[in-house]
């Protein structure tokens, strides 16, 4: 089983959409999650991070947390043709003095005018 | 904040020779240091970690006597290529995470090697 899930996509949604993303792990001792985006060619950005169970909001992004069920989603209100890219979810603890974050293969974002 | 630059963003070198490439923090001190390769429509492949004054440590799989890393400060990294062949061509990535305890890290711009 791969550490860190998540759908290669392409996910097509319309402008103005909301798009959601989402990502599983099967570390329940995972401590840290993060959503990167990253447009062909270019380095990842970090959007959104979450440590604590339930929704943390940054503009038109959302990122959902549930430790239980082990999954973390990326929501993006109003998307935007510039939205699309590769949305990479890296899930992280520490262990033995050192952190190691896991990286998913990524989702394909695409939104169409 | 949190800016990582890379040095060279490219480099064309030819087979055999060797290819330094930096890594520095800018705004930040980073105590762990991250190298990363990523091929063409592939997801990130992590090669070492390297904490300030240590040694890196490699991944599975990754030749540490090819791929020479340095973090003698707190603010930079390097990678150096040994020998390079046209399978290292790549796209080479670094990043970065803060002291404190913070656990995002940074990413550079990466650098893209193309060996001939």
């Amino acid at each position: 089983q791969k550490e860190v899930e998540q759908n290669s996509g392409p996910l097509s949604v319309p402008e103005g959409a909301i798009a959601s993303l989402n990502c599983t792990y099967s570390d329940r001792g995972s401590q840290s999650f993060f959503w990167y985006r990253q447009y062909s060619g270019k380095s990842p950005e970090l959007i959104m991070f979450i440590y604590s169970n339930g929704d943390k909001e940054d503009g038109r992004f959302t990122a959902q947390l549930n430790k239980a069920s082990q999954y973390v989603s990326l929501l993006i209100r109003d998307s935007q043709p510039s939205d699309s890219a590769t949305y990479l979810c890296a899930v992280g603890k520490a262990a033995g003095g050192s952190y190691i974050p896991t990286f998913g293969r990524g989702t394909s974002l695409i939104v169409h005018p | 904040g949190a800016v990582v630059s890379q040095h060279p963003s490219w480099v064309i070198c030819k087979s055999g020779t060797s290819v330094k490439i930096e890594c520095r923090s800018l705004d930040f001190q980073a105590t762990t240091m991250f190298w990363y390769r990523q091929f063409p429509k592939q997801s990130l492949m992590l090669m070492a970690t390297s904490n300030e004054g240590s040694k890196a440590t490699y991944e599975q799989g990754v030749e540490k006597d090819k791929f020479l890393i340095n973090h003698a400060s707190l603010t930079l990294s390097t990678l150096t290529v040994t020998s390079a062949h046209p399978e290292d061509s790549s796209f080479y990535i670094c990043s970065a995470r803060g002291t404190g305890g913070r656990h995002e890290q940074y990413f550079g711009p990466g650098t893209r090697l193309t060996v001939t």
